[in-house]
């Protein structure tokens, strides 16, 4: 079947601009993450759901950063008023266990990459 | 705190010579440790992973890691080295709850 989607692949932003961003994850996994790769890092991690509850939230690093699932299935990821050091890639992942067994593999997307202008 | 070290920000090696990219980890208890790998423009697929047992740990793409609690090291290997691996290469450790904190990466280069 198909894997973690994301779309758009890429977008340019205007500072002070909201943007949205999409993650389809692989249909009936149960927990679904969001990280934020600044160029040359490692991947973040932003925020974790299982089903439609949103169990983590404390990688968000500032209140512009808003993350949905509310049928738990696709999620968005919103950054309000869009700033220069958001630009990076990010990345959503899905698996399809609960998240509570970190061992088990998570399944990326191939991720967003936002540059703000 | 959790974190993960890869002292190499880029390693060349020549097709068909062995690798090892580095890792060493801070974490209090028995960690979950992974590697990945992301090629340009792709999500992170998973090479491998340790969650306890045998130390030496098989992967897919025939790269193999080595846990050692001793060091606090989770180091990746790979005997010959082909032109696709060519990637960049990220360690990651479980650190309890639903969180994965990863390390900064490794870029490999492979010359003909």
């Amino acid at each position: 079947g198909a894997g973690v989607s994301q779309s758009p692949r890429y977008k340019v932003a205007k500072r002070g601009q909201d943007v949205a961003l999409r993650c389809d994850p692989i249909s009936g996994h149960v927990s679904l993450f969001w990280y934020q790769q600044a160029l040359g890092q490692g991947p973040e991690f932003l925020t974790y759901f299982q089903n439609e509850a949103q169990l983590d939230k404390s990688g968000l690093p500032s209140d512009r950063f808003f993350a949905e699932r509310p049928e738990g299935s696709v999620s968005t990821l919103k950054i309000q008023r869009t700033q220069q050091e958001d630009s990076a890639v990010y990345l959503c992942a899905s698996k399809g266990l609960a998240g509570v067994d970190v061992g088990n593999e998570q399944f990326f997307g191939p991720g967003t990459r936002l540059t703000v202008l | 705190a959790q974190s993960v070290t890869q002292p190499d920000i880029h390693i060349t090696v020549s097709e068909g010579a062995s690798l090892e990219l580095r890792c060493n980890y801070s974490y209090g208890a028995t960690p979950y440790l992974f590697w990945y790998v992301q090629s340009p423009g792709q999500g992170l697929q998973l090479l491998l992973k340790y969650f306890s047992g045998d130390t030496l740990v098989q992967g897919i793409k025939g790269f193999e890691a080595e846990f050692k609690r001793s060091q606090s090291s989770f180091n990746l290997r790979k005997p010959s080295v082909h032109w696709s691996d060519a990637a960049e290469y990220f360690c990651a450790v479980g650190a309890g709850g639903f969180k994965t904190i990863f390390g900064a990466g490794t870029r490999l280069f492979v010359k003909a």
